[in-house]
């Protein structure tokens, strides 16, 4: 079955401690997102790889990293996180740019 | 710059009743428009998808959208809702293919 696969599906945690988000793909799609969503904002784009080691930031990318070193897989690092990173976080594929995102079920994160 | 506008954070109808969900955009060229749903607890799904092959999009579960670029709009809309409507909404912009833009949702309640 094609799928985005995202964990942790939950994850409270406290501030300052370092926390990763895993996000694999099994459809050998070229491009991969991660995006935020907030109440009233929608879905805000924080960095997105096009190929395997290229990467670039979206519009909130402070206080992320991410890293693509192999195709499937697009991991989001909060190296340091704080309050105000506490989201609702998604990962998504596409084969190409301009084609339909595949969405993972999404990682909700709280930081206190 | 692209941007989407979204009328209506929420929307209520009827059984039976016409959905209608508005959604205006801005681009300096030809954009891709996407309309995706999110039900509760999960990622986003594809609902259809407009690339300039024809203004009238049809997607999934009976819903479709139509591209007018005189008004830089592409609403969504379905002639009779069901229970399982209910759900958020969103509508997406892309001219870049790095690049999406989400609008800020509509949440669509259906009442019996």
């Amino acid at each position: 079955e094609a799928q985005v696969t995202q964990n942790p599906r939950y994850l409270i945690t406290v501030t300052g401690k370092k926390l990763t988000v895993t996000c694999s793909q099994n459809m050998n799609h070229e491009y991969m997102s991660w995006y935020r969503q907030d109440p009233g904002l929608g879905l805000r784009q924080i960095y997105y790889s096009m190929n395997v080691e290229v990467t670039d930031k979206g519009d909130v990318p402070e206080g992320y990293k991410v890293s693509r070193k192999e195709k499937r897989n697009f991991p989001l690092i909060l190296e340091s996180p704080s309050p105000n990173q506490t989201s609702l976080y998604f990962c998504a594929s596409s084969y190409r740019g301009f084609e339909p995102q595949h969405f993972g079920d999404g990682t909700r994160l709280s930081i206190l | 710059a692209q941007s989407v506008t979204q009328l209506g954070s929420h929307v209520s109808v009827s059984e039976g009743a016409l959905v209608l969900l508005r959604c205006n955009y801005s681009s300096s060229v030809p954009p891709y428009l996407f309309w995706y749903v999110q039900y509760p607890n999960q990622g986003l799904q594809l609902l259809l998808k407009y690339t300039s092959a024809a203004t009238l999009v049809k997607g999934i579960n009976g819903f479709e959208a139509e591209f007018k670029k005189s008004e830089t709009s592409f609403h969504l809309t379905k002639p009779s809702a069901h229970m399982s409507d209910a759900a958020e909404y969103f509508c997406a912009v892309s001219d870049r293919a790095d690049k999406l833009i989400f609008g800020t949702g509509t949440r669509l309640q259906v009442f019996p």
